[in-house]
């Protein structure tokens, strides 16, 4: 079936440090969304992107949806401890109600 | 106080024995939906029902069955039919599916099944 791949599959980072991860579909999604999930959590709706090359920021999450439509990124400036967990995104094709989950990006800050 | 809710958070079964996991919730949303979470992998969808009395399968249906009679009530039943049935389970629900704007979904807390 279809597949968002997301890279990396975990991030190390020194508190402080930035962080990103990035969503790429082989297809044209109609919108994409990201979900964060906090260690022994559940996923919590972050936000959702429709329009080609649409950026929004949330306080130092900045999020990007690629100009075809086709790829994504979260970026967070100088993380704290507080950002600690996994960061998922997904997205829906135009010919498919289904939402498609990337494997998502655990964010581990270094001790 | 609107949400989803999950029980038991925790539950352990022998093998060989059926097993069902409720999940309710009072936001009036139409879709709902189960996933499977191993550890450290990502979301994979198991069911999902946009309308009461209608389901359909997921990408790892087999090995389970739900029931769809309520709009509030999603309950899925892990069969002896499941190979390897210890997961984290999340259930979540949205407007309606499909849903160009406001279609995220929201999730129960979770149900930790372990088979002994």
């Amino acid at each position: 079936g279809q597949q968002v791949m997301q890279i990396p599959q975990y991030q190390h980072v020194q508190e402080g440090e930035d962080f990103t991860t990035y969503c790429n579909s082989s297809t044209t999604l109609s919108n994409i969304q990201w979900y964060k999930q906090r260690p022994g959590g559940h996923p919590v709706f972050l936000i959702q992107l429709v329009k080609s090359g649409e950026v929004k920021k949330q306080k130092r999450l900045t999020f990007q949806f690629g100009e075809a439509k086709k790829n994504s990124s979260l970026h967070i400036t100088a993380t704290q401890t507080t950002d600690v967990g996994t960061y998922f995104c997904a997205g829906h094709e135009d010919s498919n109600y289904q939402l498609i989950w990337g494997a998502g990006t655990k964010l581990i800050i270094k001790p | 106080d609107g949400g989803i809710t999950q029980s038991p958070k925790y539950l352990f079964r022998k093998e060989g024995q059926n097993v069902t996991l409720s999940c309710e919730q009072n936001l009036n949303h139409d879709a709902m939906y189960w996933y499977r979470q191993d550890p450290g992998q990502g979301l994979r969808l198991i069911y999902y029902s946009q309308i009461v009395n209608d389901f359909q399968k997921g990408d790892i249906a087999e090995g389970y069955s739900v029931s769809r009679e309520k709009k509030e009530s999603f309950p899925l039943t892990v069969t002896s039919a499941q190979k390897n049935p210890t997961a984290f389970y999340l259930c979540a629900s949205s407007i309606r599916q499909g849903v160009r704007f406001g279609n995220e979904q929201f999730f129960g807390p979770g149900t930790r099944l372990t088979v002994l």
